[in-house]
């Protein structure tokens, strides 16, 4: 069975620093796509950034990038020049493709950011 | 602006009543999902639709039920056979793009009282 793995329950960084958010996963299909997503305390599901497992290159959006270890199976998520707007949890997920291609969550890293 | 709405932003249910969830799209997409959130959980997935007047249960369907008669909209009721409705709903649909990213609509926050 497919799953995903985030074993950092809260990180805490200051401004401008990086920030690394660990995501491990779990797949028995040579064919799968990764992707990350920012909850604010709004509640809404942002897409930041999605890896395929075919990719030749790390995913990277703006100030986000992805770590892809295929061998290690991990797909860590990192934030560069964290701003105070970054603070809202993280979520690692994994695309489904047995149940309409529905995505499968870990349980979410929070983070911090300090001034 | 293209979109997901949710409908109410916080819903209050007294044990025993059926509640409906309301989910509507306008991005054209056809494939809908239903997630459950618990707090400082991941999130779960209910129900999913990939077609009108087609829909599958997910990991928690149990006591929750789903229509999709229109391709815009993809209502959830919550019924009394659910033992733990109160979490956070949130409704998504997925995107035909290299990607297939789903997007996500504001959330239903359902308490029961």
């Amino acid at each position: 069975a497919q799953k995903i793995t985030q074993t950092q329950p809260g990180m805490f960084v200051q401004e401008k620093e990086a920030v690394t958010l660990d995501c491990t996963y779990d797949t028995s299909d040579p064919s799968y796509g990764l992707f990350w997503y920012k909850q604010p305390s709004s509640g809404e599901m942002i897409f930041l950034i999605y890896q395929g497992s075919y990719d030749q290159q790390n995913a990277t959006e703006g100030r986000y990038s992805l770590n892809f270890q295929k061998a290690r199976k991990s797909a860590n998520l990192v934030i560069s020049a964290s701003q105070l707007g970054d603070s809202a949890m993280y979520f690692c997920a994994m695309r489904d493709e047995g149940a309409g291609t529905a995505l499968i969550f870990g349980k979410g890293t929070t983070l911090s950011v300090s001034s | 602006d293209g979109g997901i709405t949710q409908s109410p932003k916080y819903l209050f249910r007294k044990e025993g009543q059926n509640v409906t969830l309301s989910c509507e799209q306008n991005l054209n997409h056809d494939a809908m999902y239903w997630y459950r959130q618990d707090p400082g959980q991941g999130l779960r997935l209910i129900y999913y639709s990939q077609i009108v007047n087609d829909f599958q249960k997910g990991d928690i369907a149990e006591g929750y039920s789903v229509s999709r008669e229109k391709k815009e909209s993809f209502p959830l009721t919550v019924t009394s056979a659910q033992k733990n409705p109160t979490a956070f709903y949130l409704c998504a649909s997925r995107s035909s793009g290299y990607y297939n990213e789903q997007f996500f609509g504001p959330g239903t926050r359902l308490t029961v009282l």
